[in-house]
């Protein structure tokens, strides 16, 4: 059963265009929503959250946005460049099931900006 | 910030064989967490370490299987044991530090 979904196993942009990365999830205990940047041979790196209270964050070129009716979030990357080439997870906190307070991935999605 | 790290950064191993991969954090931190990423898998909590006391193991994980050792604060192992080419994985130890969730740069498995 998978709890965090991120349909789009990759996509390409390009550059200076807006990225919108997409993630859905199933549980309604999750109440803390993280998007990480993974390079290849690197392990994931934070890049922005937000919290279940709140619709939107921003952080620079970076927004997540989050609609709790529609257990949807998504990252928007404008304008997106080439360095942002990798792969992103969406990833949530909360129990589920009994089991303890937890980090849950998504499968990723590959973004590819091309110049 | 916090830097992670681990070693070995990748391995061969043979089927049958063990092996033990160590995650230093440049911190002091309560919990470390060990995942697995499969091919085309989502990152996979294995077990949480809490230095003190056992590992608490996700369903699908067990003592056997992924021992775990945490003997401070900045330290703890993941072993794989008696692998099998299903073992073939990235595996990353991970720690919150100040709210912020710190990977380390994986351990690459290959089971020949």
């Amino acid at each position: 059963d998978q709890q965090v979904k991120q349909n789009s196993p990759s996509l390409s942009v390009q550059e200076g265009r807006i990225s919108i990365l997409n993630c859905d999830y199933t549980n309604s205990m999750f109440d803390y929503f993280l998007w990480y940047k993974k390079y290849p041979a690197e392990g994931p790196t934070f890049l922005i959250s937000i919290s279940s209270i709140k619709d939107k964050n921003e952080d620079g070129r970076f927004t997540v946005f989050l609609n709790k009716s529609a257990k949807h979030l998504s990252l928007h990357i404008v304008p997106s460049q080439p360095g942002d080439s990798a792969v992103y997870f969406c990833a949530a906190f909360g129990s589920s099931g009994g089991s303890n307070y937890k980090l849950t991935f998504g499968k990723g999605t590959l973004l590819t900006v091309n110049p | 910030s916090a830097v992670i790290s681990q070693k070995p950064s990748r391995d061969i191993c043979q089927r049958g064989t063990s092996l033990t991969i160590q995650c230093q954090v440049d911190s002091q931190v309560t919990m470390m967490f060990w995942y697995r990423q499969q091919p085309g898998q989502s990152l996979t909590l294995i077990a949480t370490a809490n230095q003190g006391s056992e590992a608490t193991y996700e369903s699908g994980f067990v003592i056997d299987k992924f021992p775990i050792s945490r003997p401070n604060l900045t330290f703890s192992t993941l072993t794989v044991s008696n692998l099998s080419p299903e073992d073939s994985s990235i595996y990353l130890c991970s720690a919150p530090v100040s709210d912020e969730q710190y990977f380390g740069p994986g351990t690459r498995l290959t089971v020949t």
